[in-house]
């Protein structure tokens, strides 16, 4: 089983400002990790995954994360944000053995930008 | 092609009551799962079902059930529906190892 913790709940930042979600998982295993984003009375849209591969993978509207094994962690990361950036980011990872492909959640981050 | 639909949007109902969601998977997908999410919570495990059958189950009572359909579309059922029932449920489909969310049926038990 997976235990995904997000360090923060609520991230405030202005516009064009860079922003950092952070994000560590558990296990010791080897996982699959992704970051959902949900806008408000909306369900999950997949952002961005790791497989394998690469450890640095990008969404097509500029964020991308890293895979650090090292440091279980998978951050997600803009350089420069957007208002229609403003929403709830979900980090979740899946055990690569398993069949199941059941996803363990964190908590969310509210990320919020201001003009 | 067309994505996970979820119905209906937004149901309400009393404590001890019995409720159905449904599902309709994306084309191709013949994995189903559901999660809970409680408001300001992330999304909970509930089970998932392959071909029809169960392939898992989270930490739900067993008044939590499930089906999938030939046509891998599926049904949630709650029985006995307490206050804490009230959340946002999710339905995902997957082929593999990605899975792709509907809406969401927003329950709320009173």
């Amino acid at each position: 089983a997976q235990s995904v913790t997000q360090l923060d709940s609520q991230v405030p930042v202005f516009e064009e400002a860079p922003v950092e979600l952070r994000c560590n998982y558990s296990s010791s295993v080897s996982v699959y990790l992704f970051w959902y984003v949900q806008y408000p009375n909306q369900g999950l849209q997949l952002l961005l995954k790791y497989l394998s591969g690469s450890t640095l993978v990008e969404s097509i509207n500029g964020f991308e994360a890293e895979f650090n094994k090292s440091q279980t962690s998978f951050h997600l990361r803009k350089p420069s944000v957007h208002i229609s950036d403003t929403a709830e980011y979900f980090c979740a990872a899946s055990d690569r053995g398993s069949t199941l492909g059941r996803l363990y959640f964190g908590r969310g981050t509210q990320l919020t930008v201001w003009p | 092609e067309t994505g996970v639909t979820q119905s209906p949007t937004h149901l309400i109902k009393t404590r001890g009551q019995q409720v159905t969601l449904r599902c309709s998977s994306q084309s191709g997908h013949n994995t189903v799962s559901w999660y809970q999410q409680a408001l300001g919570q992330g999304p909970q495990f509930i089970f998932q079902y392959y071909r029809e059958e169960e392939n898992g189950r989270g930490n739900f009572p067993p008044r939590f059930s499930g089906l999938q359909f030939p046509n891998y579309s599926s049904e949630l059922n709650v029985n006995a529906l307490e206050l804490d029932d009230s959340a946002l449920y999710l339905c995902a489909s997957s082929l593999g190892f990605e899975q792709y969310f509907g809406p969401g049926t927003r329950l709320t038990v009173t």
